[in-house]
């Protein structure tokens, strides 16, 4: 495997439901990043961590909770959803978190629809 | 407010043409701009990252411009194919943190 990669691809869940979705970078990059695209809208940067540390929480309902084990792998624990949180959920990394020039690696996402 | 605006929404042109796709900005006292391109339902692969010292980048067919006084950068797409279909975003590093501003993308058809 190379770059940025998710799973599942797609995932069709009810709002009782309980899973979660997984990212795994093979770059070396210590930063890694949960976005939310709905459509017709700008990316929704949720998340931030930086060797292993969360450095931001945007404001995300606590439905979504992030969990970054290791450097290499990114997690996004999801319970009790809404429609309205039917998005396609795209992971990035980057070298650092910090400073200039640090170009982000998107996955291909997971597009998630919460019946 | 730092703000990204990306305009036109859409753009259709017929294969062959070069053309310009545009990004504005709010504040010039950038880090860098990175643009995007995105495929129907996929993940975003990146083109070009300008860093704010730099005028210009370049790669293969492709020609990315800023001009921090102005706020404005442009993607520019020569002798452009029916692959160059897709969304084109545009992403703007103010600080030195790891904040990206986002524009809400130029969905370009190359028609054959």
């Amino acid at each position: 495997e190379t770059g940025v990669t998710q799973t599942p691809r797609h995932l069709v869940m009810g709002m009782t439901n309980k899973k979660s979705l997984k990212c795994e970078q093979h770059l070396g990059h210590n930063a890694m990043y949960w976005y939310k695209q709905s459509a017709k809208k700008p990316l929704e940067l949720m998340f931030v961590y930086s060797l292993e540390e969360r450095v931001e929480n945007n404001s995300v309902p606590s439905r979504f909770s992030p969990e970054c084990p290791n450097s290499s792998h990114l997690f996004l624990h999801l319970h009790t959803l809404q429609p309205e949180d039917s998005a396609l959920y795209l992971c990035a990394s980057s070298q650092l978190a910090g400073g200039p020039g640090n170009e982000q690696f998107f996955g291909p996402g997971t597009r998630l629809t919460v019946l | 407010k730092q703000e990204v605006t990306q305009i036109p929404a859409a753009l259709s042109v017929p294969e062959g043409e070069n053309l310009v796709l545009n990004c504005s900005f709010t504040d010039s006292a950038i880090y860098n701009l990175q643009w995007f391109r995105q495929d129907p339902g996929k993940g975003l692969t990146s083109l070009l990252l300008i860093q704010s010292s730099q005028r210009e980048q370049t790669s293969g067919r492709l020609n990315a411009s800023l001009d921090k006084s102005s706020g404005r950068s442009t993607l520019y797409i020569a002798a452009s194919q029916p692959g160059d279909s897709a969304t084109y975003l545009c992403a703007v590093k103010w600080d030195s943190n790891y904040q990206l501003i986002w524009g809400a993308g130029t969905k370009l058809i190359i028609k054959p």
